[in-house]
Parts: C-alpha cells; sequence; structure tokens
C-alpha cells in the first residue's frame, strides 16, 4: 500500500520569506500523480502544484514550487515570498497511474503559520 | 463557474435523525466524491461517482448513503448516524480522466451527530 508522510506537523515563515514544507511516500508504482491541496481556515480544499512522476522537470506554480526526488521518493514543496493568506494545513498526495483505483493518498498534513 | 456548493454549511442532528447532504458543481464534471475529515485529519474517501455511477465504496457502513441522481448533483442520505460521525463532510469533483486531474472540493458541511 501506498504511503504518504509529512515529518513537519507544523512550520512558521516570515512574511516576504521563504519555507519548504517536506513530503517523502512509499510507493512500488513507477508511474504516479503527485499533489500539493492547502487547506486555508474556509476549510475548502485547493490545489496548489503537481507533479507526474514521469517528468524530471520540477513543477513551479509562480511562487510554488516543488523539489521532486524520485529515487528518494521526496516531493518538497517550496513557497517563495510568503504571504498572509498563504497560511493553511498543507497536504501532500499521491495518485496511482491510469487504469488503477483513482483515490487520492494523503499525508497528515503541516499547518503552516506565517508572521506578519 | 468553477465552484463546488454544497449545503448546509452546518448540520446537528440526533441519533435517530434522518438527513441528506447536497453538493453541486456546474463545471461538466463527470467524477464526483465524498471526503469525511476529522479534525486537524486528512481527508479520507467515502465514496466515488463516475458518470452517475457508484464507481468506489471504500466500506463506508450502511447508515451513509451515496445518491446521484445526475451529472450535476450529489446527495449523501444520513441515517442513524452514531456520535463518531461527526465530522467536516467534503464533496469534491473532477474531470473524469486517467488520475493527473485537478480535484474541486466545496468549503463542507460541518456535521455534529449528537
Amino acid at each position: 500500500a501506498q504511503t504518504v508522510t509529512q515529518s513537519q506537523p507544523e512550520m512558521s515563515v516570515q512574511e516576504a520569506e521563504t519555507v519548504t514544507l517536506s513530503c517523502t511516500y512509499d510507493t512500488s508504482e513507477s508511474d504516479y500523480y503527485l499533489f500539493w491541496y492547502k487547506q486555508p481556515p474556509s476549510r475548502q480544499m485547493i490545489l496548489v502544484i503537481r507533479q507526474e512522476a514521469y517528468k524530471q522537470q520540477n513543477a513551479t506554480e509562480n511562487r510554488f514550487s516543488v523539489n521532486f526526488q524520485k529515487a528518494a521518493k521526496s516531493f518538497s514543496l517550496k513557497i517563495s515570498d510568503s504571504q498572509l493568506g498563504d497560511a493553511a494545513m498543507y497536504f501532500c498526495a499521491y495518485r496511482r497511474s491510469p487504469g488503477s483505483a483513482r483515490q487520492l493518498t494523503f499525508g497528515s498534513g503541516t499547518q503552516l503559520t506565517v508572521l506578519p | 463557474d468553477t465552484e463546488v456548493t454544497q449545503t448546509p454549511k452546518h448540520l446537528v442532528m440526533g441519533m435517530t435523525n434522518k438527513k441528506s447532504l447536497k453538493c453541486e458543481q456546474h463545471m461538466g464534471h463527470r467524477a464526483m466524491y465524498w471526503y469525511k475529515q476529522k479534525a486537524k485529519k486528512p481527508p479520507e474517501l467515502m465514496f466515488v461517482y463516475s458518470y452517475e455511477k457508484l464507481s468506489i465504496n471504500e466500506s463506508v457502513p450502511s447508515r451513509f448513503s451515496p445518491e446521484c441522481p445526475n451529472s450535476s448533483l450529489l446527495n449523501l442520505h444520513l441515517h442513524a448516524l452514531q456520535p463518531e460521525d461527526s465530522a467536516l463532510y467534503l464533496c469534491a469533483s473532477s474531470q473524469a480522466g486517467q488520475g493527473f486531474e485537478k480535484l474541486f472540493f466545496g468549503s463542507g458541511t460541518q456535521l455534529s451527530v449528537l
């Protein structure tokens, strides 16, 4: 079974600074998808960024980027120029390749606080 | 319209009540999901509908009964719930693709069972 581990239950960052959230996963698959979702106090889960495992290039979305290390099974999220609106619970998630059960496996989450 | 709308936002019910949670999307998505989320925990998948047919049921107790009357609507019927069923219930939708598609979530229904 696939597992996703987020070893940092809580993190804090100063506004305008950079923070990195860690995520590791365990799988025997070679083709899969990885995601970061955020859940602010509004409770709505929002996709931040996603990565296809067969792509070596790290995904970026504006101030958000990932460091995808397939051999190490690591998928960290870097947030640059942190803003107050980035404060949220961040979940790393794994999804198997096409043709299989398509549910997401979530990590336990990292609560990010942004300090003014 | 890129929203998933869930009603009600809050629900308090007794263990003998029958209630329903509703979810609606108008993005043309053909996959819809119910998740259960306890405080400070990740969401747990309950059900997946693909093209209005139930495709995944994660061994959810029968006191939870999903229904997908059409491609835009998803209901979760609740009956004889237990206090441990108190949680945030999230609905999501996506294109019925191959796994890389983005899930759009609603803001959830906070359910309290007394």
